[in-house]
């Protein structure tokens, strides 16, 4: 596709349910990042797939997160459990190769927790 | 302390004003984003700098490498400029993750 891409662009659950969120990065992007966004907060880094590298996981706030990037290409975020602190607005990102370039957001998955 | 501080973190400018927004980083670098996010909007990439000088109509971006800092500038603002800039840098090393700072909102009244 012409950006990255993201699904789905909105999400409720309750409290407790398991979500998945895709992220569709541009084709031929080596570099994938998913971050989240909390109203009125600044971006918040969650997970990063450098290649065919072993993933940085740092950000992953609790292991109820987890992340997997399927043949270099398409990611998904699972959210187990999940919690009202975890709505927040999730962004998926690429990048053309990993030593730098520039950097595309995807339009967001809002995801609210009931 | 963050590793990628913005200044200010609110300005309000009248329409025609010259705007500064300020991003200074303590580590390492390949590169420097800077972003724009409009009220409700997604994240656009305005520039990547690695050294010297940016202009695209009127945004310029300037990047210090020395002093690790970089600016953004806005020329002849419009209240269409209304947004959240964000400053992030990619660190350097085997790493090349991107780390955000908080952000500036910008509000430019007519």
């Amino acid at each position: 596709g012409a950006g990255v891409s993201q699904s789905p662009s909105n999400k409720v659950t309750e409290k407790g349910k398991d979500v998945e969120l895709r992220c569709d990065p541009i084709s031929g992007h080596t570099a994938l990042y998913w971050y989240r966004q909390s109203l009125g907060q600044g971006l918040e880094f969650l997970i990063y797939f450098q290649g065919n590298s072993a993933p940085d996981k740092s950000g992953l706030p609790s292991d109820r997160f987890s992340a997997e990037r399927t043949g270099g290409s398409v990611s998904t975020l699972t959210i187990q459990r999940t919690q009202q602190e975890d709505s927040a607005v999730y962004l998926c990102a690429s990048s053309p190769r990993t030593s730098g370039g520039a950097v595309f957001f995807g339009p967001g998955t809002r995801l609210t927790v009931l | 302390k963050n590793e990628v501080e913005q200044s200010p973190q609110n300005l309000t400018a009248q329409e025609g004003e010259f705007i500064t927004i300020n991003c200074s980083y303590s580590v390492g670098i390949s590169a420097l984003h800077w972003l724009q996010q409009h009220p409700g909007g997604g994240i656009v990439s305005l520039f990547m700098l690695s050294s010297g000088k940016k202009k695209h109509g009127r945004l310029i971006a300037t990047i210090n490498i020395q002093e690790k800092h970089s600016s953004l500038h806005i020329t002849a603002s419009h209240p269409r400029d209304s947004a959240v800039y964000i400053c992030a840098v990619r660190k350097g090393g085997a790493t090349n993750k991107l780390i955000f700072g908080t952000g500036t909102l910008l509000a430019v009244q007519p």
